[in-house]
């Protein structure tokens, strides 16, 4: 079956600190995997794709990495600001069909001053 | 780029009541979706469309939920008659093709009562 599961459901971080977020799947065949930040309110705002062959991709203070054998992946965030504050969420593409898109639940980070 | 656009922002309606939402997607964007989100969810297809066309439509429930893109262009998601468990956020989101990145709206927050 095809499964997208984030951990933790959620976690509050002191500003300034660093934190990582997990998703693991088993969605196969794999084409790809992006992490989405959602703001409260707003709708998901993508941040990475990764593809079988990336292992890290960063966009400044977010870095994704990829596990393809064991099917991890994790978002790292780095020196949190406030605004990190929202609902980041992991999608991976599967590489056949038309509904071919699994979301995981969500990691609800909130970042306190 | 004039991003996904949705109205209402926020509907609040009584069990039994219809609702209609409104969705443009992206100038040139071939592939919309509906999502269904509910609080604490990652977001669940209702339907996808390429042009005025459904793609999937198979977590639709059809009994109550309809949708249609007539030009190809804005869409329509209606609810007749809502139920309780209808409330949540629905997301449209549009892509340029099938496999594309996802753009999304900032969805409509429908409260059933």
């Amino acid at each position: 079956k095809n499964q997208v599961e984030q951990s933790p459901q959620s976690l509050i971080i002191l500003e300034g600190k660093n934190c990582t977020l997990q998703c693991n799947y088993t969605v196969s065949p794999f084409s790809n995997l992006r992490w989405y930040k959602q703001d409260t309110g707003r709708g998901p705002v993508s941040l990475t794709i990764m593809t079988f062959s990336e292992n890290t991709k960063s966009n400044g203070r977010y870095t994704a990495t990829l596990d393809a054998d064991t099917k991890q992946s994790s978002l790292h965030i780095t020196a949190s600001q406030l605004s990190d504050s929202a609902s980041y969420i992991c999608v991976v593409r599967k590489g056949s069909g038309a509904n071919n898109l699994f979301f995981g639940t969500g990691t609800r980070l909130t970042v306190i001053p | 780029e004039a991003g996904v656009a949705q109205s209402p922002r926020y509907k609040i309606i009584e069990k039994r009541q219809s609702v209609a939402f409104w969705c443009n997607p992206i100038s040139g964007h071939a592939t919309l979706y509906w999502y269904q989100q509910i609080l604490g969810q990652g977001p669940k297809l209702l339907i996808q469309f390429q042009n005025n066309g459904v793609v999937d439509d198979s977590q639709l429930p059809k009994d109550r939920f309809s949708a249609e893109r007539l030009k190809g262009v804005d869409s329509t998601l209606k609810i007749q008659p809502a139920k309780l468990e209808d409330s949540a956020v629905y997301l449209c989101a549009s892509s340029s093709q099938l496999n594309s990145p996802l753009h999304f709206g900032n969805g409509t927050r429908l409260t059933v009562t």
